[in-house]
């Protein structure tokens, strides 16, 4: 059943090797978003897709980049990923023009830098 | 609230009593605010809404009070289970933007049988 489904569930890369984090939703929203969550803290966002228009956060390195193809599907792509990168992804989905509505979020994916 | 802390704050419950867990906010503008449930190893899960007409909603098991005055938000958990120690989040939003959320820290909900 799940909505927002993000894969890999975990991913070990080397320090300074590109990786590639996927997340695709059944649900059609038109507004998809990538969060970086370290441990015990809350998500923070670093970009989000309204619908092909990409929006960065001020303070999102340019070592984060997203791509998003179709509606269903999005990419974190980490250019060189340092071990500061290592934390949970997490991808969210939301549906606007109908009023406030809550975002959905996948399970994540737990990044490690080796 | 923004993201801050290393150490979320934990609140610890026997199994069967209520729970109360705060938020306090700082936005004005946030007229919409949501309650995620966070287990180990996933992502948050929506427990309940609110908007900033209303200051109460209820859900199962679940009650949601929003105080605009003081910018205070709870969340209200009745008979608490073991299934429900998790870490619990709020979140605020402006309706007039996209629906960027700002989440609060966090707090730990520890259930004890």
């Amino acid at each position: 059943d799940a909505m927002v489904i993000q894969n890999p569930r975990y991913q070990v890369t080397q320090f300074g090797k590109p990786v590639t984090l996927s997340c695709s939703q059944t649900l059609n929203h038109n507004v998809m978003y990538w969060y970086q969550q370290k441990s015990s803290q809350a998500p923070k966002l670093l970009f989000h897709y309204y619908d092909k228009d990409f929006n960065n956060e001020a303070d999102t390195p340019d070592n984060f980049q997203s791509r998003r193809p179709n509606t269903s599907f999005c990419f974190l792509d980490i250019r060189s990923p340092g071990l500061g990168d290592a934390a949970m992804y997490l991808c969210a989905t939301s549906r606007e023009g109908l009023g406030n509505q809550p975002q959905h979020f996948g399970d994540g994916t737990r990044l490690s830098i080796l | 609230g923004e993201n801050v802390g290393l150490h979320l704050p934990t609140l610890s419950v026997q199994e069967g009593d209520n729970s109360i867990i705060n938020c306090a906010y700082s936005n004005s503008a946030s007229d919409y605010f949501i309650w995620y449930k966070q287990e180990s190893g996933k992502g948050p899960q929506f427990i309940i809404d609110i908007r900033s007409n209303m200051d109460k909603r209820q859900g199962q098991r679940v009650t949601v009070l929003l105080n605009k005055t003081v910018k205070h938000l709870s969340l209200q958990i009745a008979a608490t289970q073991p299934g429900d120690s998790a870490v619990y989040f709020c979140a605020g939003a402006f309706s007039g933007g996209y629906n960027k959320l700002i989440f609060g820290a966090g707090t730990r909900l520890a259930v004890h049988p």
